[in-house]
């Protein structure tokens, strides 16, 4: 979910198990979603996008789905890793030209051995 | 290799100085991006650029300005007029078009600190 302040929500999960990770996003215009994966001191990376004319799309591992009625967007990780441990934020479109994406805060993934 | 370079990595202002951050892309993106991150908020934009030698505003533009040169250069110079410059600052191109609607991609970043 999504938090304000200095302290992002963590999401502990063991090794293997799968990990879900939510994002609240704001405008029901909104028609085109990202997630990003980001490591300490390091630049987001791209993990997997989705149009609103979609609910679910998959990826290696992942699975992005996508409810336009509460305006709620889910990443799903299959049989989480030690490397997945990242702070892991959305990203929404707003539809305006050039000013366009709103990024959440993150949600940081603590993986356990 | 292909990609969004940013340097330096680590950048350290004085008072009443000017720095510039530097962003290259070798990945012919017509879109370029400033954002600026703080700890546990989301990324702020700073300057966008649709296309060479043009670039606008973003939702906290003061204290900053950009040029747009070179379609693989977006150097963005924090100003002595920004008071509070402590960030993590993300450059990001998109391949631009339907700007907005595009995958923006994103530099290492460059940690700015104030001596």
């Amino acid at each position: 979910g999504e938090s304000v302040g200095l302290h992002l929500p963590t999401l502990s999960v063991q090794e293997g198990d799968n990990s879900i990770i939510n994002c609240a996003y704001s405008n029901s215009a909104s028609d085109y979603f990202i997630w990003y994966k980001q490591e300490s001191g390091k630049g987001p990376q791209f993990i997997i996008d989705i149009r609103s004319n979609m609910d679910k799309r998959q990826g290696q591992r992942v699975t992005v789905l996508l409810n336009k009625t509460v305006k709620h967007l889910s990443l799903q990780i299959a049989a989480t890793q030690p490397g997945d441990s990242a702070v892991y934020f959305c990203a929404e479109n707003m539809g305006n030209y050039g000013q366009n994406f709103v990024f959440g805060p993150g949600t940081r993934l603590s993986v356990l051995p | 290799d292909g990609g969004i370079t940013q340097s330096p990595k680590y950048l350290f202002r004085k008072e009443g100085q000017n720095v510039t951050l530097s962003c290259e892309q070798n990945l012919n993106h017509d879109a370029m991006y400033w954002y600026r991150q703080d700890p546990g908020q989301g990324l702020r934009l700073i300057y966008y650029s649709q296309i060479v030698n043009d670039f606008q505003k973003g939702d906290i533009a003061e204290g900053y300005s950009v040029s747009r040169e070179k379609k693989e250069s977006f150097p963005l110079t924090v100003t002595s007029a920004q008071k509070n410059p402590t960030a993590f600052y993300l450059c990001a191109s998109s391949i631009g078009g339907l700007a907005g609607r595009e995958t923006q991609y994103f530099g290492p970043g460059t940690r700015l600190l104030v001596l």
